[in-house]
């Protein structure tokens, strides 16, 4: 079976600092991983993924997302935050190994509120 | 602009009553998905259909019901059977379930119960 967590259900930051969210994953084959944001009363828009390749994946609005296979990481990271960065930050997971009628699903994770304070 | 349009916003159900959600895309994808949103949770998937007249169930199938009569439309009953129906619901489209591709989420339809 294929899972996703976020360990953290707050992540709280200053304007101009960094950020990460972060993300660990389970899977019996290789990981398909993705990071959506979500802004209140909206569906989840789609940030980056990683596939195969660079370990270092860039995507929207300048975040970005390291793969670590060692530690089963995929954290989300952003050099310099903003106030408008403020929303509900999921990852997903998709098994590269998974057949029949688990084929291509999507488990997410819990989902982290990132607060980004002036 | 092409997307996905889910109708109505907010949604009320008595007890007893069976309530459809509607979605429309306009993408030409292929694979639709309903999820279901509790605070805290995450997305659990309900049920999804990679192809026109064939769906199937997800992991909290129970008590919700699914048709895929057109391309374009994914819409998703909750019966009276579903005794917590009470949650925000998001359906989803992409290109072809077996492609690598991000999933695109309408924006949403809240049910409450009455």
């Amino acid at each position: 079976a294929q899972s996703v967590a976020q360990p953290e259900d707050q992540v709280n930051v200053a304007e101009g600092n960094p950020l990460t969210v972060k993300c660990t994953y389970s899977v019996s084959g290789n990981p398909y991983l993705f990071w959506y944001v979500q802004y209140p009363n909206r569906g989840l828009q789609f940030l980056l993924k990683y596939i195969t390749g660079d370990n270092l994946v860039k995507g929207s609005y300048g975040f970005e997302a390291e793969f670590n296979k060692s530690q089963t990481s995929f954290h989300l990271k952003k050099p310099s935050a903003l106030v408008s960065d403020s929303a509900l930050y999921f990852c997903a997971v998709r098994d590269s190994n998974a057949g029949g009628t688990s084929y291509g699903k999507l488990t997410f994770g819990q989902g982290t509120i990132l607060t980004v304070h002036p | 602009d092409g997307g996905i349009t889910q109708s109505p916003k907010y949604l009320f159900r008595k007890e007893g009553q069976n309530v459809t959600l509607s979605c429309e895309q306009n993408l030409n994808h292929d694979a639709m998905y309903w999820y279901r949103q509790d605070p805290g949770q995450g997305l659990r998937l309900i049920y999804y259909s990679q192809i026109v007249n064939d769906f199937q169930k997800g992991d909290i199938a129970e008590g919700y019901s699914v048709s895929r009569e057109k391309k374009e439309s994914f819409p998703l009953t909750v019966t009276s059977a579903q005794k917590n129906p009470t949650a925000f619901y998001l359906c989803a489209s992409s290109i072809r379930q077996r492609d690598i591709q991000p999933q695109h989420f309408g924006d949403g339809t809240r049910l409450s119960i009455l």
